[in-house]
């Protein structure tokens, strides 16, 4: 049964880079990868997507290496306020041919000062 | 500031009781997702629709949840009879494009007794 798989939780101190790693061996061709940053009593919030290489924006950087089954999360110079649960989601197509968008187990974050 | 409505925030429940959550997904948003979210089984995909039709519920199960969308500015998640085991986080979402880009709403916590 397809997957994702993300660390469980991960430590870092204010101002390093961080980089979250999501494995997703059985993603679809034409699915796109997804991060979410959810901190407690509040939605998901979306951070960025890609299809492939390298993708950035204000916030994160997404890395995805060619055969794509994995993607990495880097947040430059992280803050307290980035102390949070960070999700992987990618669309996964099953033998039967339903589509089915995962959630991964989430990796949470503990910015130190 | 654009965003998704769910209503209530909190509902407690008897067991047995039929339970109906609301969301407003974003104006012009023509993908709509249900997730549940709970300690031990993290953010699950109950349903989404697209453009109003459902595209995949096979994550609810199907005595008890039902999912509509009576027109583009409301959803409904109906639960009949609710059960303890239904306690959880509930999150409507909306997006535009592909799917895995989307906007959570605040969520309904659901505690059934």
């Amino acid at each position: 049964l397809a997957k994702t798989t993300q660390p469980i939780s991960m430590d870092s101190y204010e101002g390093q880079e961080v980089n979250i790693t999501c494995s997703h061996n059985n993603i679809a061709t034409n699915d796109y990868i997804t991060w979410y940053q959810q901190f407690p009593s509040q939605g998901p919030r979306f951070i960025i997507q890609g299809y492939k290489t390298k993708v950035t924006n204000e916030v994160a950087s997404l890395f995805i290496p060619a055969d794509r089954k994995s993607s990495t999360l880097s947040l430059p110079r992280v803050s307290l306020s980035d102390t949070a649960v960070y999700y992987c989601l990618v669309g996964f197509r099953y033998r039967t041919g339903r589509r089915a968008l995962t959630f991964g187990s989430g990796t949470r974050l503990q910015v130190q000062p | 500031d654009a965003r998704v409505t769910q209503t209530p925030r909190d509902k407690v429940t008897e067991m047995g009781q039929e339970v109906t959550m609301r969301c407003q997904p974003i104006l012009g948003h023509n993908t709509v997702f249900w997730y549940r979210q709970t300690m031990m089984q993290g953010l699950e995909l109950l349903a989404y629709f697209r453009n109003r039709a459902p595209l995949d519920d096979s994550g609810m199960p199907k005595d008890r949840f039902s999912a509509e969308m009576p027109d583009a500015t409301l959803a409904t998640l109906k639960i009949q009879p609710s059960e303890p085991r239904d306690s959880a986080v509930y999150f409507c979402a909306s997006g535009l494009k592909g799917g895995t880009e989307a906007f959570f709403g605040q969520g309904t916590r659901l505690t059934v007794v």
